[in-house]
């Protein structure tokens, strides 16, 4: 069964440096891989999502994430943090019909 | 405006005393599924529904009912709450469940606490 694991449940960062939130999955089939984010009080919304078409993938609010497979991983980054990025980021990983996702990281900003 | 709906956002209950967790979506969505968000662990998934009359365990699905009868409502049974059954939980859907690529849609989510 395919399974997530996401490395360092929060994250600091200062405004305006890089995020990178690490992510690594287990899929004994070319997996599906998304990354969703969920703010305050919210349900999770899409961020972005690997579907075999290119490895690197745009997302919105400009993050992006990078499939790599003989790492078998999707970090996500993004080059300059901005104070709306502090959310709970979840990494996901689907090869049929259910999803599973990580324990979450928290992305603190600090200004 | 395509959306998932869940009620009630918030309900505090005594252990014991049946409850229902509404969720509704109006994107002709086939899949559907609960789950419940603990700190620390993520996301589980409690129940899923391929399609209408078509439901399936998921991680953790002791201590919940569902029911499928129409494709647009999912609604989360919790027949006799127990105080582990405090949690924040989400209703998704999708297109289609055979299909992965597609994402889900979440519900705002229900805290749900039982005392």
């Amino acid at each position: 069964a395919q399974s997530v694991t996401q490395l360092g449940s929060h994250v600091s960062v200062s405004e305006g440096a890089l995020v990178l939130l690490r992510c690594n999955y287990s899929s004994s089939v070319p997996p599906y891989l998304f990354w969703y984010v969920q703010y305050p009080n919210q349900g999770l919304q899409l961020l972005l999502k690997y579907t075999s078409a290119a490895t690197l993938v745009k997302g919105i609010n400009g993050f992006e994430a990078e499939f790599k497979k003989s790492e078998t991983s999707f970090h996500l980054t993004k080059p300059s943090a901005h104070m709306s990025d502090a959310a709970e980021y979840f990494c996901a990983v689907s090869d049929h019909g259910d999803m599973r996702f990580g324990a979450g990281t928290r992305l603190t900003v600090k200004p | 405006e395509a959306q998932v709906t869940q009620n009630p956002r918030y309900l505090i209950t005594v252990t014991g005393k049946k409850l229902t967790v509404t969720c509704s979506q109006n994107m002709n969505h086939e899949y559907m599924s609960w789950y419940r968000q603990d700190p620390g662990l993520g996301l589980r998934q409690i129940y899923y529904s391929m399609n209408v009359e078509a439901t399936d365990k998921g991680d953790v699905p002791e201590g919940y009912k569902v029911s499928r009868k129409e494709k647009r409502n999912f609604p989360l049974i919790l027949e006799s709450p127990s105080p582990n059954q405090t949690s924040l939980y989400f209703c998704a859907s999708s297109l289609n469940g055979g299909f992965p690529h597609y994402g889900y849609t979440f519900g705002s989510g229900t805290r749900l606490t039982v005392v």
